[in-house]
């Protein structure tokens, strides 16, 4: 069984500020990690995603992510915030790929306002 | 085409009527999803299709809820006998072999059942 657990639904910055969102999961294996972005009504895109390899990942739009495993988290951060991110931002979790299909579980969301 | 594709973008139903949600993923893409989203809640699974199969549907929530995909392409998501709390958004993703690829989304079908 996996899960993810996202810290805060709500998340408030102020612009040019650090932006960090957290997100834990829970994996008997080790896991594919995932982040989404979410802007009013558009469907989810694609940030970042871990599957092997170097733990800090780089995604678009500036933002990166560290895969701990001593700590089960991937935190989604950025060092200045800009007002286009303001959106909802999905963490995902699946077992690794092995060739089969594999059920991607997401989390409950956090919604990032930037404040001028 | 370009994108994911969903419509109706809007759906507004009377209780108990049935309703089709339409997905055109992505062309050549062979699996695809559907999530539903409440408000306040995370994305929901509840099928998942490979070709024109369905290994997962254990996503979905009752009877009243099925969905086909023919060609290998078009997806169609009927709910029968609409109940309030079908209300959600309803999104498609489509991936190009397994998830490792990550998924494009639709924007998503807003179902209100009034």
């Amino acid at each position: 069984a996996q899960s993810v657990t996202q810290l805060g639904s709500h998340v408030s910055v102020s612009e040019g500020a650090l932006v960090l969102l957290r997100c834990n999961y829970s994996s008997s294996v080790p896991p594919y990690l995932f982040w989404y972005v979410q802007y009013p009504n558009q469907g989810l895109q694609l940030l970042l995603k871990y599957t092997t390899g170097a733990t800090l990942v780089k995604g678009i739009n500036g933002f990166e992510a560290e895969f701990k495993k001593s700590e089960t988290s991937f935190h989604l951060t950025k060092p200045s915030a800009h007002m286009s991110d303001a959106a909802e931002y999905f963490c995902a979790v699946s077992p690794p790929n092995s060739g089969g299909y594999q059920k991607v579980t997401f989390g409950t969301g956090t919604k990032l306002q930037v404040i001028p | 085409g370009a994108g994911v594709s969903q419509s109706p973008s809007n759906k507004v139903t009377e209780k108990g009527k049935d309703v089709e949600l339409r997905c055109d993923p992505i062309s050549g893409h062979t699996a695809l999803y559907w999530y539903r989203q409440s408000l306040g809640q995370g994305l929901e699974f509840l099928i998942y299709f490979q070709g024109n199969s369905a290994p997962d549907k254990s996503g979905l929530p009752s009877d009243r809820f099925s969905a086909e995909r023919t060609g290998g392409s078009v997806s169609t998501l009927t709910i029968q006998r609409t109940q309030q709390e079908d209300s959600a958004v309803y999104l498609c993703a489509s991936s190009y072999g397994g998830h490792t690829y990550g998924y494009t989304f639709g924007s998503g079908t807003r179902l209100t059942v009034v």
